[in-house]
């Protein structure tokens, strides 16, 4: 089973406009954290949101929020007022830490394609 | 400006060579890695290293092999025994491993063999 699943189809959005962006995650570990990372058409990695599996709160940075729903096991990016910059690969990512504690690798979900039109 | 640098940007070469990509990063940070990302698919960690002469395989770690003898550097060798190595390559690093750590990226070598 795949650990992140992002299933949607290329997104569109307009310039100033919210998008929601999916992701999904599978682990039986109740410690982990997940990651939202950028990717323009550079091919550069850019970290923009973090929430631990314990957060009692969604994070936010920025136009970034994470809507976190832990019986769901859904961690969506909501991206506020849209700009033409946002036009990227979005990843979805989950780090799982195991019952020894011992820290795991980082899993990438295969990403979603954001366009911004003007 | 710290951060992590990759080169070069583009490489080309004949199958059956064993090439070295370059990692290099200013940041101070104990964890390493190294990923592979194919046209339309996430990435996959290839190898990764906590500390200083230590590493340890990722999901795909056949045909690659890495050191790791100074803080700030870990190249990633493809070797020939690799069979589709034709892919872009991501370098990162963390402070240190840990759920909450986020990864910084490089900025990529695109590998290409024929």
């Amino acid at each position: 089973a795949q650990k992140i699943t992002q299933t949607q189809p290329g997104m569109f959005v307009q310039e100033k406009e919210a998008v929601t962006l999916d992701c999904t995650y599978d682990t039986s570990d109740p410690s982990y954290g997940l990651f939202w990372y950028k990717q323009p058409s550079s091919g550069e990695m850019i970290f923009l949101i973090y929430q631990g599996s314990y957060d009692q709160q969604n994070a936010t940075e920025g136009r970034y929020s994470l809507n976190f729903q832990k019986a769901r096991k859904s961690a969506n990016l909501v991206i506020s007022a849209s700009q033409l910059g946002d036009s990227a690969m979005y990843f979805c990512a989950m780090r799982e830490v195991g019952r020894t504690g011992a820290n795991s690798k980082l899993t990438f979900g295969k990403g979603i394609t954001l366009s911004v039109r003007p | 400006d710290g951060g992590i640098t990759q080169s070069p940007k583009y490489l080309f070469r004949k199958e059956g060579q064993n090439v070295t990509l370059s990692c290099e990063q200013n940041l101070n940070h104990d964890a390493m890695y190294w990923y592979r990302q194919d046209p339309g698919q996430g990435l996959r960690l290839i190898y990764y290293s906590q500390i200083v002469n230590d590493f340890q395989k990722g999901d795909i770690a056949e045909g690659y092999s890495v050191s790791r003898e100074k803080k700030e550097s870990f190249p990633l060798t493809v070797t020939s025994a690799q069979k589709n190595p034709t892919a872009f390559y991501l370098c990162a690093s963390s402070i240190r491993q840990g759920k909450a750590y986020e990864q910084y990226f490089g900025p990529g070598t695109r590998l290409t063999v024929t």
